[in-house]
């Protein structure tokens, strides 16, 4: 059974300040999705990595995929309070199934203005 | 171009009752993907369907939990004799494909709202 370990679970920060949202795992991926969720509505992706040791620039996020695939992390610059959410990685299997997907058990984000 | 549509999107049952959840993909998209989120918990996948065939199921409940995706209409999850710990928001993601081109990073699974099941 693969397991996507999230941490930290919660953060509360001062807007302005940077934050990393880690993803580790013992099973290799061979995507890794970052996702946000708001309350009462479904996760909406941010963005996949397939390569290992990639990065991938978001506007003020940066997401890296380690380069064993088995990890990942979201960082975020200069955070706002639009950026408070639910932030969700996902490992994929790949092959035939994409969308069975491995969640972690998510990050709650708060900036504070 | 609707989105994933899932209805409904809050449904109150009673212990021993049957829940019905329905989910239409987006429009191109003939695969369909059911998670669980249990309060608390990360998203949990459930079953993987196409039209009229069920090709992964290995996250379903072995009892009381069924799901089809008929030729015509939108799929649906099935709880039959309902406890409370079914409670839950209940997502549905389509994908217009079955596999992701490995190099092509692109996004071809959308996820719905919800539908948020209560088990009085």
């Amino acid at each position: 059974t693969q397991l996507l370990e999230q941490s930290p679970q919660f953060l509360s920060i001062q807007e302005g300040e940077n934050l990393t949202v880690y993803c580790n795992s013992s099973s290799v991926f061979s995507s890794l999705q970052w996702y946000r969720q708001e309350p009462g509505e479904g996760p909406v992706l941010l963005v996949t990595v397939v390569t290992g040791g990639e990065v991938k620039k978001l506007k003020r996020l940066t997401f890296q995929f380690g380069d064993a695939r088995k990890d990942s992390s979201l960082h975020i610059t200069a955070a706002q309070p639009g950026d408070t959410g639910l932030y969700l990685c996902a490992g994929g299997a790949g092959g035939t199934s994409y969308g069975k997907l491995t969640f972690g058990q998510g990050t709650i984000l708060t900036v504070h203005p | 171009n609707a989105g994933v549509m899932q209805n409904p999107r809050h449904l109150v049952r009673r212990r021993g009752q049957e829940a019905r959840l329905r989910c239409s993909p987006m429009k191109g998209h003939s695969h369909v993907y059911w998670y669980r989120q249990l309060p608390e918990e990360g998203l949990k996948f459930m079953v993987y369907l196409q039209k009229e065939n069920i090709i992964d199921e290995s996250g379903m409940p072995k009892e009381r939990f069924s799901a089809e995706f008929p030729k015509e209409g939108p799929s649906i999850l099935r709880i039959q004799q309902v406890v409370r710990g079914d409670s839950a928001a209940y997502f549905c993601a389509s994908s217009p494909s079955r596999g992701l081109p490995r190099l092509s990073g692109a996004n071809v699974l959308t996820f719905g709202a919800g539908s948020r099941l209560t088990v009085l």
